[in-house]
């Protein structure tokens, strides 16, 4: 077990409707990264956070946005809803800092959302 | 042309076969590279880094090539156990704290009894 935990596990929503994900990152990682997962395709890059700031953003629309706190857990939240919105949304923590560890990256469960 | 390309497979190999795999990524700034195992339904897991000397774990050897922009990953001996989907991970962030993370889409292995 990596230690990164999600939650809820999984989630039905209706499209228009707002949701929020959480994730609690592994002891000792200041980095959280969130993926968005849909069946059959690779992970795609949402955004990361580094020290409760944005550190880099993939291509997604202002409507996914997040926080991510003290403590270093951290937030996934969507706004308005889209049936494409339908996927695996996976959060993965880092040790951050210096050296080749930096980007390895480990990985929480999962939170499967259907929106409806 | 996509960031990060693999073969989608599946490759289907008998127990005890070598194979490998190549992922070819666009950006020649691309500064980290990874390979992550995801069984189904379940999250990705890092199987290995890949450092420009290239990187060995036992069965598992993986190896960059800058000057053609791909990595590989071989498989020797396969197991059963080695079934999955492999993911090639690249990291075109700049020389900041930016990270910009880019994963292929994953090459399915299933190895045979």
């Amino acid at each position: 077990e990596t230690g990164v935990t999600q939650s809820p596990t999984h989630l039905i929503k209706t499209r228009g409707q707002q949701v929020t994900l959480r994730c609690s990152s592994q002891s000792g990682h200041n980095t959280v990264s969130w993926y968005q997962q849909a069946l059959g395709q690779g992970p795609q890059f949402i955004f990361q956070y580094y020290r409760e700031e944005e550190n880099g953003r993939g291509n997604f629309p202002p409507r996914f946005s997040g926080l991510q706190f003290p403590n270093y857990s951290s937030e996934l939240n969507v706004n308005a809803l889209e049936l494409d919105d339908s996927a695996l949304y996976l959060c993965a923590s880092s040790p951050g800092g210096g050296g080749r560890t930096y980007n390895e990256q480990f990985f929480g469960p999962g939170t499967r959302l259907t929106v409806l | 042309r996509k960031e990060v390309e693999q073969d989608p497979g599946p490759f289907n190999v008998p127990e005890g076969a070598t194979v490998a795999f190549n992922c070819t990524y666009s950006n020649s700034a691309s500064q980290s590279f990874f390979w992550y195992r995801q069984d189904c339904r379940k999250e990705p897991k890092l199987l290995m880094s890949v450092y420009s000397s290239g990187n060995e774990d036992g069965r598992f050897t993986a190896q960059l090539n800058r000057a053609s922009q791909y990595i590989s990953l071989l498989i020797r001996d396969s197991k059963l156990s080695d079934s999955a989907t492999y993911l090639c991970v690249v990291n075109i962030g700049d020389a900041g704290n930016n990270r910009k993370l880019i994963w292929g889409l994953g090459t399915s292995l299933a190895v045979n009894p």
